[in-house]
């Protein structure tokens, strides 16, 4: 499996700023994706993440919003930028196994608070 | 466009009990993949077991096995021999093949084994 880690694992915000969350993998891995958890919610899709392009977005999610990059096959970051409190979530990044398409791995999350 | 059913928001197991998490599923894709995620309190996505839509066997994993029934469309998790532990959120998932593997969550089943 996968090791996946993330920084950081929470912080507390003003409204207004922007948080850049980090993802590192220890192994090459084709697709990183980008989910969020609202408070008592399921997980949803934020956007994929493409190594050398511009980050594929799910409705409702733009990129002026959560800016990603993708420098390498084992680095990512998602930032929430101009944040209000509706964006306090759990931020988490997953990535396809390198074995196959049977799994995907999921990072421990960000906790993200914002006052 | 996918889409995932867990109609139990919560559901109770006495510790040693076996326990069925039901979780339904719609798409018109003949070739997909299901997920079992268990969410402990510290908000980490575990992987638990996978099946696909091809697979003519049921995945199983350890004390965790997928009821598959492909004509029904749903893919329960069944548990066996209930551990305190194993109380959690769980989501079921999916993916389409050829959609990039982003998974489609549905809503959760908070499990709670009892003493």
């Amino acid at each position: 499996s996968a090791v996946i880690s993330q920084k950081p694992s929470r912080d507390i915000c003003q409204r207004g700023t922007s948080l850049t969350i980090q993802c590192q993998v220890d192994s090459q891995v084709t697709m990183m994706f980008w989910y969020r958890q609202q408070p008592g919610q399921s997980l949803t899709l934020i956007a994929t993440a493409n190594q050398g392009s511009e980050a594929t977005y799910e409705s409702g999610f733009v990129i002026d919003k959560f800016p990603i990059s993708r420098p390498n096959l084992t680095f990512s970051t998602l930032t929430v930028s101009n944040m209000s409190p509706e964006d306090s979530s759990i931020y988490l990044c997953s990535v396809e196994a390198v074995r196959g398409r049977e799994t995907q791995y999921f990072g421990p999350g960000t906790r993200l608070l914002v006052l | 466009a996918q889409k995932i059913t867990q109609t139990q928001p919560g559901m109770f197991v006495q510790e040693k009990e076996a326990v069925t998490l039901d979780c339904t599923y719609d798409t018109s894709d003949p070739s997909y993949g299901l997920f079992w995620y268990k969410q402990p309190s510290s908000g980490e996505m575990i992987f638990l077991i996978y099946q696909g839509s091809y697979d003519q066997q049921n995945a199983t994993e350890g004390r965790y096995s997928l009821n598959f029934q492909k004509a029904r469309k749903s893919a329960n998790l069944v548990i066996s021999a209930s551990q305190l532990g194993d109380s959690a959120m769980y989501f079921c998932a999916m993916s389409l093949t050829g959609g990039g593997n982003k998974l489609t969550f549905g809503t959760g089943t908070q499990l709670k084994v009892e003493l």
